[in-house]
Formats: C-alpha cells, sequence, structure tokens
C-alpha cells in the first residue's frame, strides 16, 4: 500500500527566507507525486506534479521540488518567501496501474510567514 | 479556467439526517473522486467513480455512502443516516482520462453533524 509521510508538522520561517518542505513516500513502483497548498477555508491548489523525466520540476508561485528515488523523497523548495505562501502544504502520491488514480495524501506541514 | 465546483459551502445537519453533497467536476474530465478531511488530520480518499460506476472504494466508504452521477455535470456523495463522526470537509476532484492523474478540486463542503 501506498503511503505519505510529511515529518515536519509546522514550520515557520521569515518573509524572504528560503524553504524546504520533506515529503517521504512509500510505493513498489514508479509513483506519481504532487504537492498541493490549502489556504485557509481554501480548497486544494495543485503546486506541481512529478511522473518521469527530469527529476527537477518546478511549479507555480516560484515553487520547485526534487524527486530523489533512492531516498523516496519529493521535498519542495522555494527560495524566497512570501507572506502569502503562508499555508498548509500537503504531498500526495498517487498510483498507476490497476489503479483509478486515487491519491495517498500526507499528513500536511503548516508554513507560517514572520515578517 | 474551468474549475470543480461544490455546493453547498457548510452543511448543517442533525445525527441520522440523510445529506447530499453536490459537486460539478470540470466538463471533459472522466475521472471522479471524493475525499475528506477531519478537522486538523490528513485528506483521505473516499472513493473513486468512472464510467458511471464505482471504481474504487476506501473501508471509510461503507454502505452509508453512495455516489451518482445523475445527469451530465453532477456528481453527488449521498450519506444516509449521518453520524457525529462524519463531521469533516469533503473535497470532490475529477480529472481527464489517461495519465497525467492530475486531479483537480474543488473548494469542499464543510459538513456539521450535530
Amino acid at each position: 500500500a501506498q503511503s505519505v509521510t510529511q515529518p515536519d508538522i509546522h514550520i515557520t520561517v521569515s518573509e524572504g527566507a528560503s524553504l524546504e518542505l520533506r515529503c517521504n513516500y512509500s510505493y513498489g513502483a514508479t509513483p506519481y507525486l504532487f504537492w498541493y497548498v490549502q489556504s485557509p477555508g481554501q480548497g486544494l491548489q495543485l503546486l506541481l506534479k512529478y511522473f518521469s523525466g527530469d527529476t527537477l520540476v518546478q511549479g507555480i508561485k516560484g515553487f520547485e521540488a526534487e524527486f530523489k528515488r533512492s531516498q523516496s523523497s519529493f521535498n519542495l523548495r522555494k527560495p524566497s518567501v512570501h507572506w502569502s505562501d503562508a499555508a498548509e502544504y500537503f504531498c500526495a502520491v498517487g498510483a498507476g496501474g490497476t489503479s483509478y488514480g486515487k491519491l495517498t495524501f500526507g499528513q500536511g506541514t503548516i508554513l507560517t510567514v514572520h515578517p | 479556467e474551468p474549475e470543480v465546483t461544490q455546493t453547498p459551502s457548510h452543511q448543517v445537519t442533525q445525527m441520522g439526517q440523510e445529506v447530499i453533497l453536490r459537486c460539478v467536476p470540470i466538463s471533459n474530465h472522466l475521472y471522479f473522486y471524493w475525499y475528506r478531511q477531519i478537522l486538523g488530520q490528513k485528506v483521505e480518499f473516499l472513493v473513486s467513480f468512472y464510467n458511471n460506476e464505482i471504481s474504487e472504494k476506501s473501508e471509510i466508504f461503507d454502505d452509508q455512502f453512495s455516489v451518482e452521477r445523475p445527469d451530465g455535470s453532477n456528481f453527488t456523495l449521498k450519506i444516509r443516516s449521518t453520524k457525529l463522526e462524519d463531521s469533516a470537509m469533503y473535497f470532490c476532484a475529477s480529472r481527464v482520462g489517461g495519465t497525467p492523474y492530475e486531479q483537480y478540486f474543488g473548494p469542499g463542503t464543510r459538513l456539521t453533524v450535530t
């Protein structure tokens, strides 16, 4: 069964600082990996995705993530955080094969940005 | 830009009552999903729906739950007899057929069972 672990429940950074949110997954085959962001009272917005190819993927809002198969990780990064990035971030893995694409989410990481 | 919509945004119901949560997926999408998020917990898969039938469901999706696509645009989740533990945010999602498995989520319906 697939699973996702986000080790950091809550991260606080200063505006302008760099950011890395960790994600580790468990899946028997090539995973489909996603990062979603959820602002308070809002739905889930897709930030970026990895399916194959280049292991460094670019997303919206200046985010990027790197897939490392050897470490079963898909960490999210941003070089300079803005106050508007404060939200909850979810890593998710999608099954391939005969599955109809259900997503398994991590616990989420709440990002607080200090001015 | 096309988006998934959900109604109502907030539903309050009494324990034992039936509720129907409604979703309008993106029009050319073929796969439809319901997820839920209990306050403070992770987003959990409930059910996937393709070609007018359930394709996969989780252990949470018991006989109290059902889904339907009554026409070409709506996708509904029905809970027959709500329990207190059904209180959660329910998200609808959809995607086009084949790969990639990129799902687009609606804004959610917050269900409060009292």
